[in-house]
């Protein structure tokens, strides 16, 4: 069964980069496509963008100037950084994976509360 | 981008009652690429539903999903305690793929 663990730092202040990576561990790591989605008070959930198993990329229009999504295949992890965050940044950060196009998000990670604060 | 909207935003029902959760979307969703989520407070979704009405290993037949288009329904025929929850709808048929704002099911 495949499981996702996520780290990153959970307080950041303004104009600063936030950056997030996701292991999987229990299954293969290809064909697949990995995922960031967040979730906030204000917001509800969002989803931030992901990368294909092909190295392809796809964003939310609404992040995309800021967000990068890389993966690592060597190491089965993929990261994310969010550039010039801002108090509507704060949120829980979850990665995720959707298997083949068209499919949805199983599993998820445990999520991270990221705070942006001066 | 489609816009999901559920209904009602809280549901207040006993224990043993059937929940009707509504998830409409602002244009149709290509082969019924819809899915349900049911969220519990400190922890990620879990995925319940997927092709608007196919259910993943592990997941009670008590949960079923139906419809197509533009109008979906997440029906929990008897309510378990466990249950009570907050559940999403998302559709992944058209990026950016998008998430209902939630219906949250209360004890009443």
């Amino acid at each position: 069964q495949v499981q996702l663990q996520q780290w990153g730092a959970g307080l950041l202040k303004p104009s600063e980069t936030l950056s997030l990576s996701c292991a999987v561990y229990g299954g293969s790591f290809s064909g697949n496509y990995w995922s960031w989605i967040r979730q906030s008070p204000g917001k509800g959930l969002e989803w931030i963008g992901e990368i294909s198993h092909g190295g392809s990329t796809d964003y939310n229009p609404s992040l995309k100037s800021r967000v990068t999504i890389s993966v690592d295949t060597s190491k089965k992890q993929f990261s994310l950084k969010l550039t010039s965050v801002t108090a509507a940044d704060t949120a829980v950060y979850y990665c995720a994976i959707r298997w083949y196009n068209h499919s949805p998000f199983d599993p998820w990670g445990q999520g991270t509360l990221v705070t942006v604060s001066s | 981008e489609i816009v999901l909207t559920q209904s009602p935003g809280t549901l207040s029902l006993s224990p043993g009652e059937r929940a009707t959760l509504s998830c409409r979307a602002s244009q149709s969703i290509s082969r019924s690429y819809l899915a349900w989520y049911q969220q519990k407070p400190g922890q990620a979704p879990r995925l319940l539903i997927y092709g608007a009405s196919s259910r993943p290993i592990g997941i009670p037949d008590r949960f079923s999903g139906s419809g197509s288009g533009t109008d979906f329904t997440l029906t929990i025929s008897r309510l378990e305690p466990e249950d009570f929850a907050v559940y999403y709808c998302q559709q992944y048929g058209s990026s950016p793929w998008t998430f209902g704002q939630g219906t949250k099911v209360e004890i009443k």
